[in-house]
């Protein structure tokens, strides 16, 4: 499979404090996208970026990509209640094919 | 507003009944995906399609097939529900023009194999 990992899996906060997952990826990949899962619903577009940039910034959201270690991380800062979720990377292989691959997602809890 | 709909939120079928999922786009998205959810499997998917009556499989297709006759419509068919086939069902689209092909989600369909 070519899917993802993400680390760590489940991950509890207090609200004021940054949240940080990572994702690691097992393919070469033209870009890497964040999603956001609120439970039981669909997903929702957050952030991507391309595998020639480094770093992105969005509002509280902040990713960076290493494509020789094929990782990504995301770091949330000022953690809100409303940001309990789950997080999901995404990665669009540089095979021709416009599909994405999603990691496994990880769970955090922002206690107010 | 862009909108994925899905026919049903919640679903319960019998073991061996045929059972149709319905996905429909209003944002005249080339491209459309069905993924099941599982706890601490992720999304895995099962059919695609980059067009009409196109569909490739994903990576777990067995049990399943899917029909598009419209651009706007894309359908998961099991054709002999099994319990294994309990799970969150999830129907996405992206649009060919955009680059990174960023995927809009509808807001599933959870389907109960009794």
């Amino acid at each position: 499979s070519q899917q993802g990992e993400e680390d760590p899996q489940a991950l509890s906060i207090q609200e004021g404090e940054n949240a940080t997952m990572n994702c690691s990826y097992k393919t070469s990949i033209n870009n890497l996208q964040w999603y956001r899962q609120n439970s039981g619903r669909g997903l929702v577009h957050l952030i991507l970026i391309r595998s020639n940039e480094r770093e992105k910034h969005s509002g509280r959201l902040r990713v960076t990509l290493d494509t020789s270690k094929k990782s990504s991380s995301l770091l949330i800062t000022a953690s809100r209640a409303a940001d309990t979720a789950s997080y999901f990377c995404a990665t669009e292989p540089n095979t021709g094919f416009q599909k994405l691959v999603f990691g496994t997602g990880t769970r955090l809890l922002v206690s107010p | 507003d862009v909108k994925v709909t899905q026919s049903s939120r919640y679903l319960v079928k019998r073991t061996g009944e045929k059972v149709f999922l319905e996905c429909v786009q209003d944002m005249d998205h080339e491209n459309m995906f069905w993924y099941r959810q599982d706890p601490g499997l992720g999304l895995r998917l099962i059919y695609f399609s980059y067009d009409v009556k196109m569909k490739e499989k994903g990576d777990i297709p067995e049990g399943y097939s899917v029909s598009r006759e419209k651009k706007e419509r894309f359908s998961l068919i099991l054709e002999s529900a099994s319990t294994n086939q309990t799970s969150m069902y999830l129907c996405a689209s992206s649009s060919r023009l955009t680059s990174g092909y960023e995927q809009y989600f509808g807001p599933g369909t959870r389907l109960t194999v009794t």
